[in-house]
């Protein structure tokens, strides 16, 4: 399977816990994307890197988010002390970074927060 | 501000009709739209995409058009298959590609 790739697909962990979440993107693809969506409504931008620089984030990306991609292919999302509210679908996803060049989307980790 | 939006949150169609979803954007200065398909426990899959100087593009049975008038995009799907139910989402540029993504309209095709 060469399509980005996301581990785990479902997480349940109790509030204050820490969690980490790994998206491997297409092999040749410069820049990785990460997503959140909750039930309902479409995703909603967090962050993206161009190979291993972080180059955006989002407001919704609170201090208690952080993201990596050290060697600029996989990349992870660490949320610390989670909340309630953090629960919902983190999607990644993968571009060659070609100006109007799809994104792929992985199959997303679905976050249950207890 | 940017926002992307759907008009319909569900379109229940036959089989071998043709479907329609439309969609509407706020910034006139968007370049690039795209639209996805995301069926359950999935991510979201490409199905077309538009650049701002074209006003149509087709693909394999689905159209794409782009009215930068009235700021208006929709997709269209010719003889639609059970297959093809499932929540669209239509997007726009945001810059570097960070996309903009609008509600979704849930498809639902009869037999």
């Amino acid at each position: 399977d060469t399509g980005v790739s996301q581990n785990p697909r479902h997480k349940i962990t109790k509030r204050g816990q820490n969690v980490t979440f790994r998206c491997d993107p297409i092999s040749e693809h410069n820049r990785l994307y990460w997503y959140r969506q909750t039930l309902g409504q479409g995703p909603e931008f967090l962050t993206y890197f161009q190979n291993e620089a972080q180059l955006e984030k989002s407001r919704l990306l609170s201090d208690r988010f952080s993201a990596e991609r050290p060697k600029g292919s996989f990349s992870t999302l660490e949320i610390q002390r989670t909340e309630q509210g953090d629960s919902a679908m983190y999607l990644c996803a993968s571009s060659l970074g070609t100006v109007g060049e799809k994104l792929f989307f992985g199959s997303g980790t679905q976050l249950s927060v207890l | 501000g940017e926002s992307v939006g759907l008009h319909l949150p569900t379109l229940s169609v036959q089989e071998g009709d043709n479907s329609i979803i439309n969609c509407a954007y706020s910034n006139s200065a968007s370049d690039y739209f795209i639209w996805y398909k995301q069926e359950s426990g999935k991510g979201p899959q490409f199905i077309i995409d538009i650049r701002s100087n074209m006003d149509k593009r087709q693909g394999q049975r689905v159209t794409v058009l782009l009215n930068k008038t009235v700021k208006h995009l929709s997709l269209q799907i010719a003889a639609t298959q059970p297959g093809d139910s499932a929540v669209y989402f239509c997007a726009e540029n945001g810059g570097f590609q960070k996309l903009v993504f609008g509600t979704g309209t849930r498809l639902l095709v009869s037999p």
